[in-house]
């Protein structure tokens, strides 16, 4: 069975400054790694994804996730925060030759002028 | 514009009743997907579909119950058995099952017990 583990709940940055989200994951095939985002009242967003080939993966509105099997991560990050970015985000695996997703619990990003 | 719609944006129930959730895409996908939001749980799985007429339990399928009578259509009733079912739903699509194609998510539906 897989399972995803978002470390923090909430993470609190100021405008500008790095975005750090973590998101470990366990999976007994190769995964395939996802990071979403949500808007308050509204679906998800896809931000990235990882499949097979270059483990450093890039998405959209600045953001960016590394693929490291040895330490079983995709954490995703941002150089530079938005006000916009405020929302909250959501690390998702799927095992190869699987057709549903494993959901993380979220993580609240607040963003600080 | 292609996309997925869900109605009602918001819903309520009284004790014992039956609700119907509505669910349509008309991205030509074959997966469908029902999602359950509670806040701090995640989006945890109910049921998905890969194909009309046929569709699987997820991980908390119990209270529920689906449909697969059209392609772009993925209804969900939530029955009197479910006896907590105040949360926010998420219906989703996606290409080919198993190919791990992007889901797809509709805007939501609120539900809420009167």
């Amino acid at each position: 069975a897989q399972s995803v583990t978002q470390l923090g709940s909430h993470v609190s940055v100021s405008e500008g400054a790095l975005v750090l989200l973590r998101c470990n994951y366990s999976s007994s095939v190769p995964p395939y790694l996802f990071w979403y985002v949500q808007y308050p009242n509204q679906g998800l967003q896809l931000l990235l994804k990882y499949t097979t080939g270059a483990t450093l993966v890039k998405g959209i509105n600045g953001f960016e996730a590394e693929f490291k099997k040895s330490e079983t991560s995709f954490h995703l990050t941002k150089p530079s925060a938005h006000m916009s970015d405020a929302a909250e985000y959501f690390c998702a695996v799927t095992p190869k030759g699987y057709s549903t997703l494993t959901f993380g619990k979220g993580t609240m990003l607040l963003v600080s002028p | 514009d292609g996309g997925i719609t869900q109605s009602p944006k918001y819903l309520f129930r009284k004790e014992g009743q039956n609700v119907t959730l509505s669910c349509e895409q008309n991205l030509n996908h074959d997966a469908m997907y029902w999602y359950r939001q509670d806040p701090g749980q995640g989006l945890r799985l109910i049921y998905y579909s890969q194909i009309v007429n046929d569709f699987q339990k997820g991980d908390i399928a119990e209270g529920y119950s689906v449909s697969r009578e059209k392609k772009e259509s993925f209804p969900l009733t939530v029955t009197s058995a479910q006896k907590n079912p105040t949360a926010f739903y998420l219906c989703a699509s996606s290409t080919t099952p198993g190919d791990q194609e992007t889901q797809y998510f509709g805007p939501g539906t609120r539900l809420l017990v009167l």
